[in-house]
C-alpha cells in the first residue's frame, strides 16, 4: 500500500521533549518530510531528510530515519505552547521520470499543556 | 520568501454554483498542486499540473477540474458545487529541481450549503 501512518494525536507538558512518529511504506522515496500546520493555515515546511541520512539536527528539532524498518520520527525538544499544532509526515514518491509528488499521513495533533 | 497565494480564506458558495479557487505563485515553479484537507483524512490529492496547460488527475478528481493557462496560477473549478465538497483547500507549488519540497498557500474554508 501507500500509506503512510501516524498516531493521530500526542499530549505533551511545556518544556518536556515531544516525539512523532510515522511509518511510510516507499523504501525508494527519496526525501521524507515534515510539515507543520498551525490553526487554520496552510502547511509551513519544517525540514526534510535525505534518504542517506540516519539523522538531521536543526535548533530544537531532530529527525531520525530508520530506512531498514521505514521508520521517521521528529523530536522536539523543550516543546513550547507555540508548538502546539498539527505535524504532517510526508514522502515524496516517483510518478513518472524526475517528478515527485507527496504523500502525507492523516497528521499528529500536538496539543502542549502549561 | 517563497510566496503561495490564494484568493479567498473563506468562501460559501450554494448547492450548485460553479465555484472558482485561484492560487498564484511569485517563484517560477513548474508544478502545482491542489489538495483537499478533511478531519481524519488528511491531505488528499485533487490534481497536479507540471506544465502550463499540462494536468494530471490524483486520488480524488471527480467533482473537480483545473485550469493552468500561465506558469504563475492555478485554478481549481468546482462545476456545480455539492455538499460534500466542504472543505479545507490547500494550493502547493514545487520548482523542478531535485528535491520534492512543496510550498503550501494559507488554504481556502469552503463551505457549500
Amino acid at each position: 500500500g501507500e500509506d503512510v501512518e501516524q498516531s493521530l494525536f500526542l499530549s505533551v507538558r511545556e518544556g518536556d521533549s515531544s516525539v512523532i512518529n510515522c511509518t511510510y511504506t516507499d523504501s525508494s522515496s527519496t526525501y521524507l518530510y515534515w510539515y507543520k500546520q498551525e490553526p487554520g493555515a496552510g502547511l509551513q515546511l519544517l525540514t526534510y531528510i535525505f534518504s542517506n541520512m540516519d539523522m538531521k539536527q536543526d535548533q530544537r528539532l531532530t529527525v531520525l530515519l530508520n530506512k531498514k524498518d521505514k521508520h521517521l520520527s521528529l523530536r522536539i525538544a523543550d516543546t513550547q505552547t507555540g508548538d502546539s499544532a498539527i505535524y504532517f509526515c510526508a514522502e515524496s514518491k516517483r510518478w513518472g521520470g524526475s517528478q515527485g509528488n507527496l504523500i502525507f499521513g492523516k497528521g499528529t495533533k500536538l496539543s502542549v499543556k502549561p | 520568501d517563497v510566496k503561495v497565494t490564494q484568493s479567498s480564506r473563506y468562501l460559501v458558495k450554494r448547492t450548485g454554483e460553479k465555484v472558482f479557487l485561484e492560487c498564484v505563485q511569485d517563484m517560477d515553479h513548474e508544478n502545482m498542486f491542489w489538495y483537499r484537507q478533511d478531519p481524519g483524512l488528511g491531505l488528499r490529492l485533487i490534481y497536479f499540473s507540471y506544465d502550463v496547460k499540462m494536468k494530471e488527475k490524483g486520488d480524488i478528481p471527480e467533482g473537480y477540474s483545473v485550469s493552468r493557462e500561465k506558469k504563475e496560477r492555478f485554478s481549481l473549478i468546482l462545476e456545480s458545487a455539492s455538499t460534500n465538497q466542504t472543505s479545507m483547500y490547500l494550493c502547493a507549488s514545487r520548482p523542478g529541481t531535485s528535491t520534492d519540497t512543496q510550498y503550501f498557500g494559507p488554504g481556502t474554508r469552503l463551505t457549500v450549503l
